[in-house]
Parts: C-alpha cells; sequence; structure tokens
C-alpha cells in the first residue's frame, strides 16, 4: 500500500516550457486534490476533483489545467510554465474528513 | 468565510522545554473538522490529528497534546518536553465537515525549532 505517490519528485523548466504532474493513490478515495505550497503562504488550493471525470478549480487555478481519468489518477498540467509557478506541489486524497499527502514535486521554472 | 491563524511565525526552544503552537479559526460552518499536520526539513506533509467540531474533548497522545475551545475557536497544540526530532513546520487546517470534497484551509504555518 504506498498511499498517495506524485512523479517526477523534482523538475526543472524554461519559461514556457509544458509539463505535467501525475498524482496516483491505491487508497480508492474518492476525493483528489492539487495544491501548491509557497514560502509564508502555506498550501493554497489549486484544482480538486470529487470523482472520476470531474474536477472544479480551487483559490489559485490560473495557469493549471487536471485531469482525472480515473479514479486512482489526477494528473496537474502547466501548458505555458511560467517563474511565478516556481513552488512545491502536493497532491492530496480523501475519502471523508482527512486528508493524505503525497512527497511533494519540487518544481522550478527558469 | 473561512480562515485559519498561526500567529506564531516562528518558535525557538531548547531541548526538554514545552512550547504551545497557537491556531485561531474561523468559520460559519456549525460542523466542521481541524487537524493538525507537521512537515519536516524533509518536505512531506505528516497528518498528526482531525478534531470534529462537535467533541471539545481535549486529546494527548505521547507528548502531544490539543485543546479545542469552541467558545474562543481555538485549537492549539502542545509539545510536551520537547526534542530536536519536533523541529519542523506546524499547520493547522480547518473544512467544513458537511460539504463531500471540500479542500482543507491551511494556516500559514509555525516553524518550530528544537535545539539540544
Amino acid at each position: 500500500n504506498a498511499g498517495v505517490t506524485q512523479t517526477p519528485k523534482f523538475r526543472v523548466l524554461k519559461t514556457g516550457q509544458s509539463m505535467t504532474l501525475l498524482c496516483a493513490q491505491d487508497m480508492n478515495h474518492e476525493y483528489m486534490y492539487w495544491y501548491r505550497q509557497d514560502p509564508g503562504m502555506g498550501l493554497r488550493l489549486i484544482h480538486y476533483s470529487v470523482g472520476e471525470g470531474t474536477t472544479a478549480k480551487g483559490e489559485v487555478p490560473d495557469g493549471y489545467n487536471v485531469s482525472r481519468l480515473k479514479k486512482q489518477n489526477f494528473l496537474l498540467g502547466l501548458e505555458s510554465a511560467a517563474p511565478s509557478q516556481t513552488s512545491v506541489y502536493f497532491c492530496a486524497s480523501s475519502y471523508s474528513g482527512a486528508q493524505y499527502f503525497g512527497p511533494g514535486t519540487r518544481l522550478l521554472v527558469l | 468565510a473561512q480562515k485559519v491563524t498561526q500567529a506564531q511565525t516562528e518558535i525557538s526552544v531548547v531541548e526538554k522545554e514545552d512550547v504551545t503552537l497557537d491556531c485561531v479559526y474561523e468559520t460559519r460552518d456549525t460542523t466542521y473538522y481541524l487537524f493538525w499536520y507537521k512537515q519536516p526539513p524533509s518536505g512531506e506533509l505528516v497528518f498528526l490529528i482531525r478534531r470534529n467540531s462537535f467533541d471539545e474533548q481535549n486529546e494527548i497522545s505521547g507528548r502531544y497534546s490539543w485543546n479545542f475551545q469552541k467558545s474562543t475557536s481555538s485549537f492549539n497544540f502542545t509539545i510536551t518536553a520537547s526534542q530536536v526530532v519536533d523541529s519542523a513546520v506546524y499547520f493547522c487546517a480547518l473544512t467544513p465537515a458537511n460539504q463531500a470534497g471540500t479542500a482543507l484551509i491551511f494556516g500559514k504555518g509555525t516553524t518550530l525549532s528544537v535545539s539540544s
């Protein structure tokens, strides 16, 4: 039982490049979330999903897209990366109440 | 609107001291959950506790204890006899209990440094 996993762990992008972050959970949770963590800002919600095939915007959705084609996976896409998207990205899943987080992806956009 | 405030940005203590991390929240929901998470220097987020709004019983788990007071909208976390391994960023968080899938609202965190 791996819990929540994230791929990749670390990535460097140039401005304008695109990439996809993968989140996978093996707990059969309905709900999944993408957060970003920036110094002094805590964690802020980017997008979330309440079930397979559904997604919704969070607090800071601009510049990101998501997809939930399979219940266990939640993808976060950056179509044209910007330096302001340099951050640590956390995926989480939950069934009821407590959210369980992945190890994070550190993204640097130059 | 919902909000979580952790007024202490950084706290430094010496090993074996007791330390309390403050958390004050705002919500219009009548039922909600409160959480504490720990983020050690390695970066992962570790779930510590969840508390239901209708359960004001304080909880103790080893050296950790939590004081939930609905009257003051506070959910404070105390570490007794702190250890160097307790050094981490601690986040308090809130979510409504009756809205499926709602994300957590996090405070900005308190950085705890425990020196030997």
